[in-house]
């Protein structure tokens, strides 16, 4: 099946960028997101790209995408404590079974005052 | 709104004991999901529904049943609950296929 993959932590200080990377297999992808994950809580979306773009900004996010490479990261700009969360990539394919998403094992941000 | 409502919050079950996982929306979302969530995992697809009437298997669906008589509502059954399943339940929905997931807030459970 496809494959999402993140590494498992990241501990920036705070005020520092975050730089958040995910590569994954599905050459049809179409929509590729990042969810964070507070403690205790369920995953909320917090962006998306479209397979046919490069780039995404929201004010301090920033999403690359690398479609050759199959290389997804999100930029946090500014970190602050209130960004420590497990953060997970995920994609959608556009062929069968398209209405599911395949999660990475999700990266634990540590966000250091 | 409510949003994603899953009960119960917490559940301990003995082996081979039955329970059923609920999940209400009050969004009329036609696409509902339940995932687990394991240590070291990420999230794994156990059965979706596409609709009213309609379930599908998942990533991981052994072990579980679903149920979707009405909209709103996606039932998860475990029919003889096993340590294995010992995990973090998700229930999400969404309005269609390319839609953003809204999720729940979780069920813990553990099968002793």
């Amino acid at each position: 099946g496809e494959d999402v993959e993140q590494s498992l932590f990241l501990s920036v200080r705070e005020g520092d960028s975050s730089v958040i990377n995910c590569t994954y297999t599905d050459s049809s992808s179409t929509y590729l997101y990042w969810y964070k994950q507070e403690p205790g809580a369920g995953l909320q979306l917090l962006t998306y790209i479209f397979s046919n773009m490069d780039m995404k900004q929201d004010q301090r996010l920033t999403v690359l995408l690398n479609k050759k490479d199959k290389h997804l990261s999100l930029r946090i700009a500014d970190t602050q404590t209130g960004d420590s969360a497990i953060y997970f990539c995920a994609e959608k394919g556009s062929g069968a079974g398209s209405y599911q998403l395949t999660f990475g094992k999700g990266t634990k941000l540590s966000v250091i005052p | 709104n409510a949003g994603v409502t899953q009960t119960p919050k917490f559940r301990v079950l003995k082996t081979g004991q039955s329970m059923t996982l609920l999940c209400a929306q009050d969004m009329n979302h036609e696409y509902m999901y339940w995932y687990r969530q394991d240590p070291g995992m990420g999230l794994r697809l156990i059965h979706y529904s596409v609709g009213e009437g309609t379930t599908a298997k998942g990533e991981v669906p052994d072990g579980y049943n679903v149920s979707r008589l009405k909209k709103q509502n996606f039932l998860l059954g475990l029919e003889s609950a096993a340590p294995s399943q010992t995990s973090v339940y998700f229930c999400a929905s969404s309005y269609s296929a390319h839609e953003k997931l809204f999720f729940g807030s979780g069920t813990q459970l553990s099968v002793l």
